[in-house]
């Protein structure tokens, strides 16, 4: 079992639409967070993170943390054909590397 | 530097020879990561570098992988005798502190391709 599991798709949704990404972890010393997104040939970048259980928000983002539960969630608002990438979650605890889901492919349609 | 740097973007070579991949991280950051990411597989981490400590080698699939990191800046993974399961994206990304909430930034990659 890996460590982060994370349906990797793909999701298609209508422009307009509520996007939900989910992961869930195994790792119990888990305690940072993040979001990154990936467009098609280039890197990951940052998009969201967070330290322990919660809610933050950025602009259209906002990325859930359920520590009792093991579930990373991002939600994105009023979805647009650029926000079409992929959507990496990633943890890490106190001590160790950074641990990635396998990614969600999202497509966001006209 | 605006960013971390690979080169080259594309490498195919043929099966059992040696590639050299490149990174140029962000000037002053000083932990670098090596990642590679395959389809389906997400990323896999591979060795990690922070200053002058020795390196997390923890990641490394065979003793065909190395990486070196001279000066504390630039970055160079070694794949000997290449196999075509080493065929991926290799992403190299470094970042300010080795802390847990420092973000890492990442290059292109490198999109190996082993025939």
């Amino acid at each position: 079992q890996k460590e982060v599991e994370q349906d990797p798709g793909p999701l298609s949704v209508p422009e307009g639409a509520i996007v939900s990404l989910n992961c869930t972890y195994s790792n119990s010393a888990f305690q940072y967070f993040m979001w990154y997104r990936q467009y098609s040939r280039k890197g990951p970048e940052l998009l969201m993170y967070t330290y322990s259980s919660g809610n933050k928000e950025d602009g259209r983002f906002t990325a859930q943390v359920d520590k009792s539960s093991k579930y990373i969630s991002l939600f994105i608002r009023d979805s647009q054909p650029s926000d079409s990438a992929t959507y990496l979650c990633a943890a890490t605890g106190t001590a160790s590397k950074l641990t990635f889901g396998t990614g969600t492919r999202l497509q966001v349609t006209l | 530097g605006a960013g971390v740097s690979q080169s080259p973007s594309n490498k195919v070579t043929e099966k059992g020879k040696d590639v050299e991949l490149r990174c140029d991280p962000i000037s002053g950051h000083t932990a670098l990561y090596w990642y590679r990411q395959s389809l389906g597989q997400g990323l896999e981490f591979l060795i990690y570098f922070q200053g002058n400590s020795a390196p997390d080698k923890s990641g490394l699939p065979s003793d065909r992988f190395s990486a070196e990191r001279t000066g504390g800046s630039v970055s160079t993974l070694t794949i000997q005798r290449t196999q075509q399961e080493d065929s991926a994206v290799y992403l190299c990304a470094s970042s300010l502190l080795r802390t847990d909430n420092s973000p890492l930034h990442f290059g292109n990659g490198t999109r190996l391709t082993v025939t």
